[in-house]
């Protein structure tokens, strides 16, 4: 079974770069598939910010293309996202998540870590 | 970037309704949308993907419809465990973008 679990700070000064990993179980990343972010403010809906391939490719929320970069670590098993710049406005839960190949659905998911962005 | 809708944005329900949630997309996706479930404190749930196909170990009340720009998800017999937020997904091209949910809550 497929699990994915994101870690990283719980609190963030306005200004400075969270960056949070995502660790995968139970499958290879170096194997295939598109791996991604999603996040979503307290009480809101859901925001894409971002997804890449194993090898290396990326595609980006153009809202945050600016501020983000993906990357992931085969070596680990793990995949990760950097914001910079952050605000107020970015504190929310992030979820990673699996892409399904062919209908490039969310197929699974971790548990969210919520980002708090505050001085 | 392709904007999603969803109809309607909450609406009440009892146990066993039948319930539809429609969804919209500013351009033609073909068949390439999604529907995920999520409760209060959770990850989202993948239901439905490719418009009509269903996630493995959901239950076949949930069924989706459409193609190109319209969209729907049904559930029959409405249980409550299904108290929930619904979200639809383009998964056509990136980047991806995401209805901004119904809400069925308990008449």
């Amino acid at each position: 079974q497929v699990q994915l679990q994101e870690s990283g700070p719980g609190l963030v000064k306005p200004s400075e770069t969270v960056s949070l990993t995502c660790t995968v179980s139970g499958y290879s990343i170096s194997s295939g598939y598109y791996w991604g972010w999603i996040r979503q403010p307290p009480g809101k809906g859901l925001e894409w910010i971002g997804s890449m391939f194993h090898s290396g490719s990326t595609s980006y929320n153009p809202s945050l293309q600016s501020r983000v970069t993906i990357s992931v670590d085969t070596s680990k098993n793990q995949f990760s996202l950097r914001l910079r710049s952050v605000t107020a406005t970015d504190t929310a839960v992030y979820y990673c998540a699996r892409e399904a190949g062919g209908s490039g659905s969310l197929d699974f998911w971790g548990q969210g870590t919520l980002v708090t962005v505050s001085s | 970037a392709i904007q999603m809708t969803q109809s309607p944005s909450s609406l009440s329900a009892s146990v066993g309704d039948r319930v539809t949630i429609t969804c919209r997309a500013s351009q033609g996706i073909r068949n390439d949308l999604g529907w995920y479930q999520q409760k209060p404190g959770k990850a989202p749930k993948l239901l439905i993907y490719a418009t009509s196909s269903l996630q493995s170990g959901v239950p076949s009340r949930f069924s989706g419809s459409g193609s190109g720009t319209d969209f729907t998800l049904t559930i029959t017999s409405l249980q409550p465990e299904d108290f929930a937020t619904y979200y639809c997904l383009q998964d056509y091209i990136y980047p991806r973008t995401f209805g901004p949910g119904t809400k069925v809550e308990i008449k």
